[in-house]
């Protein structure tokens, strides 16, 4: 089956850039989409259609696709930023994956 | 202001059956895919189902074919999900969700979430 794989963790310290990769088979046909999710809560969409930034997401939050990859990057990362982030995205049948997700620790 | 309720969760036994709902406003439903995602304790989120604006297409994750049909009534604004034969394993928080408006061949992804609604499988 078709997977999505992302790193599962990531380490910056406040202010530096924090970069995620996804990466997939599919990715060059298909958007890819970035999620935040903070314990206990509901995810939230930061990056959609590879690269738009929905309103009121932060301008420091941008996304990237090139071939089999896409990267969500965060600029000046804040200790507010500090989350679960997982990349969604589509099989060549629909069929919607997520990646494992990833741990970003901001400190 | 877009809103999404689910609600039909609960505790069920190994092999018994729940029907999940979402109750969406603030959309033109009819409009947009929608999917379900689940999230098991202490786990990633996982795809589990995505129904066309109209209902005509339908998909399903291999972990749940066979066993769960989603549906959509436009005229109520209103997702569904009919989970039959429940195991340990589909113990989650299951959530709906509106997807963007893409070429299908694009892939349509979630923007807007609720806030979940708990599964229990146990004896």
């Amino acid at each position: 089956s078709y997977e999505l794989t992302q790193p599962p963790s990531v380490s910056v310290s406040p202010g530096q850039t924090a970069r995620i990769t996804c990466s997939g088979d599919a990715l060059p046909k298909k958007y890819a989409y970035w999620y935040q999710q903070k314990s206990g809560q509901a995810p939230v969409l930061v990056i959609y259609e590879d690269t738009k930034r929905p309103s009121g997401i932060p301008e420091r939050f941008s996304g990237s696709s090139s071939g089999t990859m896409a990267t969500l990057t965060i600029s000046g990362a804040q200790v507010e930023d500090e989350a679960d982030y997982y990349c969604y995205s589509t099989d060549s049948s629909g069929n919607g994956v997520f990646g494992g997700g990833t741990k970003l620790t901001v400190l | 202001e877009v809103q999404l309720l689910e609600s039909g969760g609960g505790l069920v036994q190994p092999g018994g059956s729940l029907r999940l709902s979402c109750a969406a406003s603030g959309i033109t439903f009819s409009s947009y895919v929608m999917s379900w995602v689940r999230q098991a304790p202490g786990k990633g989120l996982e795809w589990v189902s995505s129904i066309s604006g109209s209902g005509g297409s339908t998909y399903y994750a291999d972990s749940v074919k066979g066993r769960f049909t989603i549906s959509r009534d436009n005229s109520r604004n209103t997702l569904y999900l009919q989970m039959n034969s429940l195991r340990a394993e589909d113990t989650a928080v299951y959530y709906c969700a509106k997807c963007v408006v893409v070429p299908a061949a694009k892939a349509p992804g979630p923007d807007y979430w609720g806030q979940g609604t708990l599964v229990t499988v146990s004896s």
